[in-house]
C-alpha cells in the first residue's frame, strides 16, 4: 500500500535561516508524482508545484527548491532565505489515480518563522 | 472567474441535524471532490465525481451524501450531523484526465467550510 509520512510536526526557524521539509513516499510504483501544497494561517490551500520521480534535476522557482533522493523515497522541499510569510502548513501529496485527481495526503509540517 | 466557492464559511449544527454544505466551480472542472481536514491527519478524501451523474466513495464517506447534477455544482449532505464530523471542509475540482491541459492541473481548493456540531 501506498504511504506518505511528513515526519516533521512543526519546524521553527528565525527569518533568513534556510529550512527543508521532508516528505517519504513508499510505494511499488517505479514511478510516481508528489504534490505540495502550502496552508497559511488564512486556511486556503494553495498548490506549490507538482514533482516527478523521474525528474533528475532539482526544481527551483525563487527562493523554493525541490529535490527527490531516490535511494530514500524522499521528496525533500528547501526554502531559502524564510521569510514570516512563509509561516503556514506545508503538505505534500501523491496521487492515488494516474489522473492525478485523487489526493492522498500527508500530515503536514507546520513551519513557524519568527523575525 | 470565482474558481471555486464553498458556502457556507462557518455553521454549527446540533447532533442530529441535516445541512447541505455547497460547492461550485466556474472553470468547468469535470472532476470534484470533498475533503475533510482535521488537526494531526491531513486531509482525507470523502467523496468525489469524474462528472456529471457520476459520484464515488472516498477515504471516508460514511454519514455523507453527494450528487453532482451540474458540471458546476457538487454538495455534500449530512443527513444526521454528529460530532465527529466536526471538521474542516474543502470541496476541489480539477480538469478530467484525458484533456489537453489535465497532465500539470492541480487540484484547485475552495477556502474551506468550518463545521462544528454540539
Amino acid at each position: 500500500a501506498q504511504k506518505v509520512t511528513q515526519a516533521q510536526t512543526e519546524i521553527s526557524v528565525v527569518e533568513k535561516e534556510d529550512v527543508t521539509l521532508d516528505c517519504v513516499y513508499e510505494t511499488r510504483d517505479t514511478t510516481y508524482y508528489l504534490f505540495w501544497y502550502k496552508q497559511p494561517p488564512s486556511g486556503e490551500l494553495v498548490f506549490l508545484i507538482r514533482r516527478n520521480s523521474f525528474d533528475e534535476q532539482n526544481e527551483i522557482s525563487g527562493r523554493y527548491s525541490w529535490n527527490f533522493q531516490k535511494s530514500t523515497s524522499s521528496f525533500n522541499f528547501t526554502i531559502t532565505a524564510s521569510q514570516v510569510v512563509d509561516s503556514a502548513v506545508y503538505f505534500c501529496a501523491p496521487p492515488l489515480n494516474t489522473g492525478f485527481q485523487k489526493l492522498v495526503f500527508g500530515t503536514g509540517t507546520r513551519l513557524l518563522v519568527s523575525p | 472567474n470565482a474558481g471555486v466557492t464553498q458556502t457556507p464559511k462557518f455553521q454549527v449544527l446540533k447532533t442530529g441535524q441535516s445541512m447541505t454544505l455547497q460547492c461550485a466551480q466556474d472553470m468547468n472542472h469535470e472532476y470534484m471532490s470533498w475533503y475533510r481536514q482535521d488537526p494531526g491527519m491531513g486531509l482525507r478524501l470523502i467523496h468525489y465525481s469524474v462528472g456529471a451523474g457520476i459520484t464515488d466513495q472516498g477515504e471516508v464517506p460514511n454519514g455523507y451524501n453527494v450528487s453532482r447534477s451540474t458540471t458546476e455544482d457538487f454538495p455534500l449532505r449530512l443527513l444526521s450531523a454528529a460530532p465527529s464530523q466536526t471538521s474542516v471542509y474543502f470541496c476541489a475540482s480539477t480538469l478530467r484526465l484525458g484533456t489537453p491541459s489535465s497532465y500539470n492541473s492541480p487540484l484547485h481548493f475552495g477556502n474551506g467550510t468550518r463545521l462544528t456540531v454540539t
